[in-house]
């Protein structure tokens, strides 16, 4: 049980490029979001989606897009990569949104670093 | 705003060396205070959930607890496999999903 699986675990790229970082989890969970973590700062969510085709905004979205098409697949896409942007990025799923307390699972994080 | 701060931001122990990890807390309505252990290069691991003063959940070497201002993780006779970031997030009621996280203790087991 592969549980939350991230790809690439590390990407650089230079300033305005575009790139989508993929998730997938194969607990059947319908529940996903994905954070960034920044030295000195608590994780923030970007966006989550509660369900096949349902998506919306956390709390630091802009830059960032989302698409849920499948309950396994939510990447996240930049659309033109900025240095502010360079981060480790976690992709999470639960069996239940976030006012119902379940835990989330995180993935292994993408690090990625704009140039 | 909601606002978590752990403390201490980094604790080197011996091993055995039993001591407390502070989580304090700011939301208006608390509906679940979770706790994460994060190995290096690794994302957060689940540990527990609290979800009212006085509550409190044991795991191994690991407990917790919560009042209305703060949680503690205590850790009972550590071991080096202990060393990781331990992180505290809050959930607000009212259905809002975000997760305010703090930023963690780096705890460190010295064999």
């Amino acid at each position: 049980n592969a549980g939350v699986t991230q790809t690439p675990k590390f990407q650089v790229l230079k300033t305005g490029q575009s790139m989508t970082l993929q998730c997938a989890q194969d607990m059947n969970h319908e529940y996903m979001s994905w954070y960034r973590q920044d030295p000195g700062m608590g994780l923030r969510l970007i966006h989550y989606s509660v369900g096949a085709g349902i998506t919306d905004q956390g709390e630091v979205p802009n830059g960032y897009n989302v698409s849920r098409s499948t309950t396994e697949d939510f990447p996240l896409r930049l659309l033109s990569a900025a240095p502010s942007q360079t981060s480790v990025y976690f992709c999470a799923s639960s069996s239940g949104p976030g006012w119902s307390n379940q835990p989330q699972h995180f993935g292994d994080g993408t690090r990625l670093s704009i140039l | 705003e909601d606002q978590v701060t752990q403390s201490p931001e980094a604790l080197r122990l011996q091993e055995g060396e039993s001591s407390s990890l502070n989580c304090s807390y700011t939301v208006s309505g608390l509906r679940g205070l979770f706790w994460y252990r994060q190995d290096p290069g690794k994302g957060p691991e689940f540990l527990f959930t609290l979800y009212s003063a006085g509550e409190e959940k044991e795991k191994e070497r690991l407990k917790a607890t919560l009042t209305k201002k703060e949680s503690f993780l205590h850790i009972t006779a550590p071991k080096p496999e202990d060393s990781a970031t331990y992180l505290c997030a809050v959930q607000r009621n009212f259905g809002n999903e975000k997760l305010t996280f703090g930023t963690g203790t780096r705890l460190t087991i010295i064999p």
